[in-house]
């Protein structure tokens, strides 16, 4: 029963170089969370999506991010043209259908980005 | 005023002690309440949903004042694996997790 999946673990980029990071959700979980943690910070929550569906994209920043989940396959969280200020730990979280209240969310072991 | 508040410590405290965190949230209307733990450069993990009535899972005890908006977390009899900094997160009834900036705790041999 494998849990939140996510690759690559570790990613290096230079400056202006795109990063491209993975998120499988459980098994059966149809929502999916990315947060980013910069260093000695708390984790800031940047999208919730549901399958082909952009649900929140507040935390995004406005410019070069992007995130989607298709139909079929991983979603996916893009970033352009990287910035030194853009390492950081990356964390997807997946849940399962909402009910009748709020469902706990679990989290992948990260992908950490460093811009060189 | 941060969303979510916590003493970031560090605590420092004897194997078999017992600790708690606090934690104040700002927003009434919050709707669930967690204590996730992270070890050092890994994933937060869910400790326990804290609950109105509070709530125990062996060692660990957590309780909620809404009146207040505090939430806290009680360690009894600390063992060596309670270190870890430990994050009170906030759901404010739009899905998404507000987290503190997280309360270091090393417990002492």
């Amino acid at each position: 029963n494998a849990g939140v999946m996510q690759n690559p673990r570790h990613l290096v980029r230079r400056r202006g170089q795109e990063a491209r990071l993975r998120c499988s959700p459980m098994k059966g979980h149809s929502h999916v969370y990315w947060y980013r943690q910069l260093p000695e910070e708390g984790l800031k929550f940047m999208v919730y999506l549901q399958k082909e569906n952009i649900i929140d994209e507040s935390g995004m920043p406005k410019e070069r991010f992007s995130a989607e989940f298709p139909k079929e396959g991983p979603s996916i969280l893009r970033i352009q043209q990287v910035v030194r200020g853009d390492s950081a730990a990356y964390f997807c979280a997946s849940s399962p259908t909402m009910r009748d209240g709020i469902e706990t969310q679990y989290f992948g072991p990260g992908t950490r980005l460093l811009v060189l | 005023r941060k969303e979510v508040e916590q003493d970031p410590g560090p605590f420092n405290v004897p194997e078999g002690a017992t600790v708690a965190f606090n934690c104040t949230y700002s927003n009434s209307a919050s709707q669930s309440f967690f204590w996730y733990r992270q070890d050092c450069r890994k994933e937060p993990k869910l400790l326990m949903s804290v609950y109105s009535s509070g709530n125990e899972d062996g060692r660990f005890t957590a309780q909620l004042n809404r009146a207040s908006q505090y939430i806290s977390l009680l360690i009894r009899d600390s063992k060596l694996s309670d270190s870890a900094t430990y994050l009170c997160v906030v759901n404010f009834g739009n899905e998404k997790l507000t987290f503190g900036t997280g309360t270091r705790l090393t417990i002492i041999p």
